[in-house]
Parts: structure tokens; sequence; C-alpha cells
């Protein structure tokens, strides 16, 4: 079974500063995805960055990047230049390429962006 | 394009009672997913449907809840009878392809 860990219920930051949010998983697959969507408030959940388990160059999209270190088993989230519309819950997920559709989800960061 | 809606964004029943939620995916994506969020805990899967097929329902909790997507548009989620423990956010999903899932914005469900 696929168990997906976030350890930092809430986060805040300064706006224009940078943080990272942690997320660990356990796997027996060798080939899955990872994701961190973002859910503003009262808002639909939308995918920030996605990475390929078999890609060892750390995705990035705009502000928001990882740093995926597979042997450890850590997906940490990365926003440089934080900006008071990140403030959301971020939520960790992961599945496996070959077994299954489901989406494996942390128990979430609360992120507050503070002005 | 349109994203996955989701029908009521809130509702509030008693025990005992029926509630069907709605959800509608983004035209053209024949797998639609429903998880379920009970506060402060994670996201769990509940199925997956393929078109009108259900692929995998083997996070459904029991046989108090009822899915169905006919004619492989739109999906509904029946719980009968609701249950206090049946309270949280449900939350659709839709896709074309694997790796990827376009979410809805949830219905947030209280049983009292």
């Amino acid at each position: 079974a696929q168990t997906v860990t976030q350890s930092q219920p809430e986060m805040s930051v300064q706006e224009a500063e940078t943080v990272t949010l942690s997320c660990t998983y356990d796997t027996s697959e060798s080939n899955y995805y990872l994701f961190w969507y973002k859910q503003p408030p009262s808002r639909q959940m939308i995918l920030v960055i996605r990475q390929e388990a078999y890609k060892q160059q750390n995705a990035t999209e705009n502000r928001f990047s990882v740093n995926f270190q597979k042997a450890a088993k850590s997906f940490s989230l990365k926003i440089s230049d934080s900006q008071l519309g990140d403030t959301a819950m971020y939520f960790c997920a992961f599945m496996a390429s070959n077994t299954g559709n489901q989406f494996y989800f942390g128990t979430g960061t609360s992120l507050t962006v503070i002005p | 394009e349109a994203g996955v809606t989701q029908f009521p964004s809130h509702s509030v029943i008693e025990k005992g009672q029926t509630v069907t939620l709605r959800c509608d995916p983004i035209s053209g994506h024949d797998n639609l997913y429903w998880y379920r969020r009970v506060m402060g805990k994670e996201i769990k899967f509940l199925l997956h449907f393929v078109k009108e097929s259900k692929q995998d329902e083997s996070g459904m909790p029991n046989n108090r809840f009822l899915a169905e997507r006919t004619g492989g548009t739109y999906s509904t989620l029946k719980v009968q009878p609701a249950e206090l423990e049946d309270s949280g956010v449900y939350f659709c999903a839709s896709s074309r392809i694997r790796g990827e899932q376009f979410f809805g914005p949830g219905t947030r469900l209280t049983v009292l």
C-alpha cells in the first residue's frame, strides 16, 4: 500500500519570501507520479506541479519547484517570491504508473502568506 | 474548457436521511473519480469509473454508498441512510489519460 505524509499541518511565510513544504511517501512501486495540488479557500483544487519518478531532473513551474529525492522518498515543494494568492491548502499526492488509477494524498499543509 | 463541476456545494442533512451528490466531468473525459476528505484527514479514494463502468470501487466504505454514471457522462453518489461519520468533503475528478486528474470544488456534506 502507498502512504503519503505531510508533517506540517500549518505554515506561514512573509510575502516575497521563500517557503518549503515537505512531503514523504512510502511505496514499493518503481514507476510513479508525484503531484502537488493547491486548494485556495472556497475554490477548487488545481495542479501546481507534477514529477515523474523516472525523471531525475526536478520539475519546475515558474515560482514553484520541487526537490525530489527518490532514494529518500521525499518530494518537497519550494515556493519562491511568495504572493498573497499562494495562500491555500497544499496537498501532496502519489499515483502508481502501472497499477490502479487512484491518487493517494497526504493530510495537507495550510499555507498562509502574510502581507 | 469548463472544469469539473459538483452540486450541491454544501448539504446539511440529518442522520438517517438520503443525500445525492452530482458530478459533471470535463467533456470528453472517460475517467471519473470520487474521493472523500474527512475533517483533518487525508483525501481518500472512493471509486473510479471508465465511461459508465465501475473500474475500481475498492474505496467505497460500505453498502450505504451507491455511485452511478449513466450514459458515461455525469455521475451521482448517493448516501442512504446517512450516518454521522459520512460528514466530510466529497471531491470528484476526471481525466482523459493516466497521470492527470482534474478536480471539482467538492461538496461539503454535514450529517447532524
